[in-house]
C-alpha cells in the first residue's frame, strides 16, 4: 500500500498568515492527489484534485502543488472559516489512502 | 442539487450485519464510481471501498481490512448505493460517508452516518 505521509499533524497560526501543508507518498502517484477540508462534526469537503486544480466553487486562496512523491497545500491568508483539518489522498493505486490530517488552529 | 444521504446506521452486536444506503440525487448516478469512506471516533480518513459504474461492470475493489466481510453493492434505477457489512467488530466503529467520484477522486460527499458495534 501507498503510504502518505502528512506534516505537521498541526499547526497554530493567525487570521492573515500564509501556511503550508505538506504531503509526501511513499511511492511515486504522479498527480494523482487530492485535499479535503473537514471542520468538527462534517463531512470533508472537497478542495484540490490532480494535485494543483481546484475544486469549483472553492476560493483561490487554496492553491496545490506538487508531483512524485511531494505535494503541498497552500493557504495564502488564513480566515477564521479556514480553520480545520486537512487530509491528502492519494488515488493512483488501490487501496485508495489518506493521509493522518493536519489540524490547523488558531494562535 | 447534488446530494447524497446515507442511512442505515446503528447499533450493532460485534459479529452481526448492517447495511448502508446512500441515496444520490442531482447527477447521473450511474456514470459515476462511488466510494465508502469511513472515520473511526477521533480518528482521520479511511478508505472503504468502491463502486465502478455500469461501463466498468460495477466492479469493486475493498480496503484490506473489510475485505469478505463488506460487500458494496448498487441499484442504478433507484440511485442507490449500498454498504452491506458483516460480522461487524468494534473496529469498525465509525461515521461512514458516501462520496461521488469524478471520476477517480471523491468531489462530493454525503453528511454520513453512525455505526456502533458494541455489546
Amino acid at each position: 500500500d501507498i503510504q502518505m505521509t502528512q506534516s505537521p499533524s498541526s499547526l497554530s497560526a493567525s487570521v492573515g498568515d500564509r501556511v503550508s501543508i505538506t504531503c509526501r507518498a511513499s511511492q511515486d502517484i504522479s498527480n494523482s492527489l487530492a485535499w479535503f477540508q473537514q471542520k468538527p462534526g462534517k463531512a470533508p469537503k472537497s478542495l484540490i484534485y490532480a494535485a494543483s486544480s481546484l475544486q469549483s466553487g472553492v476560493p483561490s486562496k487554496f492553491s496545490g502543488s506538487g508531483s512524485a512523491t511531494e505535494f503541498t497545500l497552500t493557504i495564502s491568508s488564513l480566515q477564521p472559516e479556514d480553520f480545520a483539518t486537512y487530509y491528502c489522498q492519494q488515488y493512483s493505486t488501490y487501496p485508495l489512502t489518506f493521509g493522518g490530517g493536519t489540524k490547523v488552529e488558531i494562535k | 442539487e447534488v446530494q447524497l444521504v446515507e442511512s442505515g446506521g446503528g447499533l450493532v452486536q460485534p459479529g452481526g450485519s448492517l447495511r448502508l444506503s446512500c441515496a444520490a440525487s442531482g447527477f447521473t448516478f450511474s456514470d459515476h464510481y462511488m466510494d465508502w469512506v469511513r472515520q473511526a471516533p477521533g480518528k482521520g480518513l479511511e478508505w472503504v471501498g468502491r463502486s465502478r459504474n455500469k461501463a466498468n461492470s460495477y466492479t469493486t475493489k475493498y480496503a484490506a481490512s473489510v475485505k469478505g466481510r463488506f460487500t458494496i453493492s448498487r441499484d442504478d434505477s433507484q440511485n442507490l448505493l449500498y454498504l452491506q457489512m458483516n460480522s461487524l467488530k468494534s473496529e469498525d466503529t465509525a461515521v461512514y460517508y458516501c462520496a461521488r467520484d469524478h471520476p477517480y477522486y471523491s468531489d462530493v460527499w454525503g453528511k454520513g452516518t453512525t455505526v456502533i458495534v458494541s455489546s
